[in-house]
């Protein structure tokens, strides 16, 4: 499968500490895509990497893709209790996958005040 | 920009009734993907429109069909519903023509709980 798995499953820290939450996946991709959800809603776009890029910096977030490791991180500094959400990672394989994301199960981040 | 909109934000059915859920992308947007998020799947692709034609499929029953209209609105048709259809219903937008560059914008989803 090239869904991807995201590690650990739930992350408990607290305010200004850091996050890192962790995407491994079995295919070529194209590129990848982090991703936050609050409780159930709709998703908010994260960081976009492409299969040959190797780290991407936005604002307090930073992804690194490691392709030979088929693995991701997405690391979140100086955490707040606003960043309290789950965390997805999202496939684009490689060839022509039109429009489909393959997601992890996602990351459940807690950011106790 | 306005982003994605999705209408009904919620929805109640019972089994065997038929629903329709639509999408309206981000303006200049060609490109519309649906997805179902439930607890016990996750989020799962259901397909993709680009210019009225679907491009990709998922792996759901032929319940599940969808439509694309020429100003790139999106409509998702679920048929003879099923207890196990209860989920949160997802679009995403994005241009479609940037390849692997091509971000996917989310609306905030269309919740369905079928009875």
């Amino acid at each position: 499968s090239q869904q991807g798995e995201e590690d650990p499953q739930a992350l408990s820290i607290q305010e200004g500490e850091n996050a890192t939450m962790n995407c491994s996946y079995k295919t070529s991709i194209n590129n990848l895509q982090w991703y936050r959800q609050n409780s159930g809603r709709g998703l908010v776009h994260l960081i976009l990497i492409r299969s040959n890029e190797r780290e991407k910096h936005s604002g307090r977030l930073r992804v690194t893709l490691d392709t030979s490791k088929k693995s991701s991180s997405l690391l979140i500094t100086a955490s707040r209790a606003a960043d309290t959400a789950s965390y997805f990672c999202a496939l684009l394989a490689g060839g022509t996958s039109y429009g489909k994301l393959t997601f992890g199960q996602g990351t459940i981040l807690t950011v106790h005040p | 920009k306005a982003g994605v909109t999705q209408t009904p934000r919620y929805l109640i059915k019972t089994r065997g009734q038929q629903v329709t859920l639509s999408c309206s992308p981000i303006s200049g947007h060609r490109s519309v993907s649906w997805y179902q998020q439930t607890p016990g799947q996750g989020l799962q692709f259901l397909f993709e429109y680009f210019s009225e034609t679907q491009r990709n499929k998922g792996n759901f029953p032929g319940r599940f069909s969808g439509r694309q209209f020429s100003n790139s609105r999106s409509e998702m048709n679920v048929s003879t519903l099923e207890l196990g259809d209860s989920a949160l219903y997802l679009c995403a937008s994005s241009s479609g023509t940037r390849g692997y560059t091509d971000t996917q914008y989310f609306g905030p989803g269309t919740r369905l709980t079928v009875l």
